[in-house]
């Protein structure tokens, strides 16, 4: 069955970087596209990234362009969102989800906090 | 800016509709996707392509798309269906991009 397991949050200050991790496994990593959404807490779902399937393109969120940087190693069926320059609007619960057909977020994982605070 | 505007929440009874809009610029050329999200779960998909409903999912939720606004419906709602609501469309500009809608809160009681 298709699982996607993210890691790496925690609490960061502001203007710090962190790497947040999706593992995948139960179907053809390298042959989906993935998406980061996160969810801020009581509040509601934002599309944060897109990665292609080969990893050759990323797509951002206004929010996000410029800072974040998504990426993947599909020897190791592993997504990647490194954050740089965090602001304390970055706090939040960032889900991967996979790319699907008739559904953008086919499954989605159980989500990492990221919380931005000094 | 690409943006997808919900009513924050709707109240229905047992046994009612509940109606909830979506409404943005992109919509009429873009589909829309409604998720439904419980406390302390991941989305689930309800509604995709504007109208088409995936298997497992109640015939009780329908939807439709017309101009800049579309529409989920649950026909007899049932206690069970109380959860926020999402709509989902892609970016007019460009289809990698994406953007949910501020979410509605159903209430059914």
């Amino acid at each position: 069955q298709v699982q996607l397991v993210e890691s790496g949050g925690g609490v960061f200050q502001p203007g710090r970087s962190v790497r947040v991790s999706c593992a995948a496994s139960g179907f053809i990593f390298s042959s989906y596209a993935m998406h980061w959404v996160r969810q801020a807490p009581g509040k509601g779902l934002e599309w944060v990234s897109l990665i292609s399937y080969d990893g050759s393109n990323g797509y951002y969120a206004d929010s996000v362009k410029g800072r974040f940087t998504v990426s993947r190693d599909n020897s190791k069926n592993t997504l990647y969102l490194e954050m740089n320059g965090l602001r304390p609007e970055d706090t939040g619960v960032y889900y991967c989800a996979k790319e699907g057909g008739d559904d953008p977020f086919e499954y989605w994982g159980q989500g990492t906090l990221v919380t931005v605070s000094s | 800016s690409h943006e997808l505007t919900q009513p924050p929440s709707v109240s229905v009874s047992p046994g009612q509709t509940a109606t909830i809009t979506c409404s943005g610029d992109a919509l009429p050329r873009k589909f829309a996707y409604w998720y439904q999200q419980k406390s302390g779960q991941a989305p689930v998909l309800v509604i995709y392509e504007d109208r088409k409903r995936p298997s497992g999912i109640p015939e009780r939720f329908s939807a439709s798309s017309s101009g800049t606004t579309a529409t989920l419906i649950i026909s007899g709602a049932h206690v069970d269906d109380e959860a926020d609501y999402y709509c989902f469309s892609r970016d007019i500009n460009d289809n990698h991009r994406g953007f949910f809608g501020s979410g509605t809160k159903v209430t059914v009681l």
